[in-house]
Parts: structure tokens; sequence; C-alpha cells
């Protein structure tokens, strides 16, 4: 057991660029999370996986968002012409499934600065 | 919806032990979670409570009064480690699809 591991662990992109994140979580963990964080705030909810499939999205994720689960183990995240307001942490987190959902296991995320 | 209310700061000295409360608002409640998080670092799960009552892990203790829609995490013998952010966390009323995290507690523990 590795943990959740997420790609890039920082990434610093120019206004208007489209950036990918990755998540590898948990292998035996067939729930997949997705959050961001600002600085001095709590994790806000983007979107929830069920193996492959997106069963939940935030209003917060408009459609410059989306991600996907294409065989229900590593997932993507890609953020399509980037503005400075989404300069953030996203984190990824997973959980087994089967009622032990209240116990997330967080990546250490990946830091996106947009200049 | 749901918000969640916690002190953004607390200071305490190393050994001592010391309270973060957490008050929420739920238009449903299922239980309370609690993080930590070391600046940089990924939030890791501390404990859950479903139900009224204080539970003990180690040095952490969480406590839960469902009808005040009020917890707190209880820190004993404070160590120099334990200076992070806490977070508490609330899910939906009916499925753990996802939680709502408040703003975060910042502990700083002195010498």
């Amino acid at each position: 057991d590795t943990g959740v591991s997420q790609d890039p662990r920082h990434k610093i992109t120019k206004r208007g660029q489209n950036v990918t994140f990755r998540c590898d979580p948990i292998s035996e963990h067939n729930r997949l999370y997705w959050y961001r964080q600002t600085l001095g705030q709590g994790p806000e909810f983007l979107t929830y996986f069920q193996n492959e499939a997106q069963l939940e999205k935030s209003r917060l994720l408009s459609d410059r968002f989306s991600a996907e689960r294409p065989k229900g183990s590593f997932s993507t995240l890609e953020i399509q012409r980037t503005e400075q307001g989404d300069s953030a942490m996203y984190l990824c987190a997973s959980t087994q499934g089967g009622g032990n959902d209240y116990g997330y296991t967080f990546g250490s995320g990946t830091r996106l600065t947009v200049v | 919806g749901q918000s969640l209310e916690q002190p953004s700061e607390v200071t305490a000295v190393e050994g001592a032990i010391v309270q973060i409360n957490c008050t929420y608002q739920t238009s449903g409640f299922y239980g309370l979670s609690w993080y930590q998080q070391h600046d940089g670092g990924a939030p890791t799960f501390l404990s859950y409570n479903a139900l009224d009552g204080l539970e003990e892990t180690g040095r952490f203790s969480s406590f839960l009064s469902r009808s005040d829609s009020y917890g707190y995490l209880l820190l004993q013998e404070l160590q120099m480690k334990d200076s992070a952010s806490y977070f508490c966390a609330v899910p939906p009323p009916d499925n753990f699809n996802k939680f709502y995290f408040g703003s975060g507690t910042k502990l700083n523990v002195k010498p």
C-alpha cells in the first residue's frame, strides 16, 4: 500500500493554458474524490467517482474542468483555459467503499499556480 | 446546506491539553469527522463520530453532541509535532459521496 499518489506536486502555468493532473488511488479503493483547497480554507468538493462512473459533480466544477477515471483505477483532472482564480491545491482522496467511507486517504496534492 | 464554524487559531504549550471546537448547521446530520493537516502536507483522517459521546484514540479524543450541533477534538500531552491545522467535516445527510469541511483551526504548540 503506497497511499494515494498525485502528479505533479507543483505546476506553474500561464493563464489560458490547459493543465492536467493525475491521481493514483490506493489499489483496492473503488471510490475516488477530487477536492480543491485554497490558502487558509478547508478542502472543497469537486467530484466523485465510484469505479469508472462519475457520480457527482460540484457546481464549482465549471465547464472548463473535466475529470475522468477511464478504467476505474487512476484519475485525471483537466482544467482548460486556466484563470488566476484556479490557483489552489488540488487534492485527490480515495476510500474502499462498503460503508467505511467517512475517513478519506488524501494524496499530497498538486499545487497549481496560474500566472 | 451545511456550514461549520471553528476558531481560526489556537495556541498552547507543549505538554498541555487543548480543545478545538466545531459547531455545525446542517440540513440533516450523519456524523462529524476530524482531519489534521501539516503545512504543505495532505489532510490525514483522525476520527469520525456518528453517535454522542467521547471517543478516545491515544492522545486524541473526539466528542460529539448531536443535540447541541457541536463537537470538539481534544489533544492531550501536546507535542511540537501537533502544530498543524485541524478541520472538522460533515457529509450530506444521506451519503458519504462528499464532505463539507470547516475553514480549519491552526494549532500552534510552543515550547
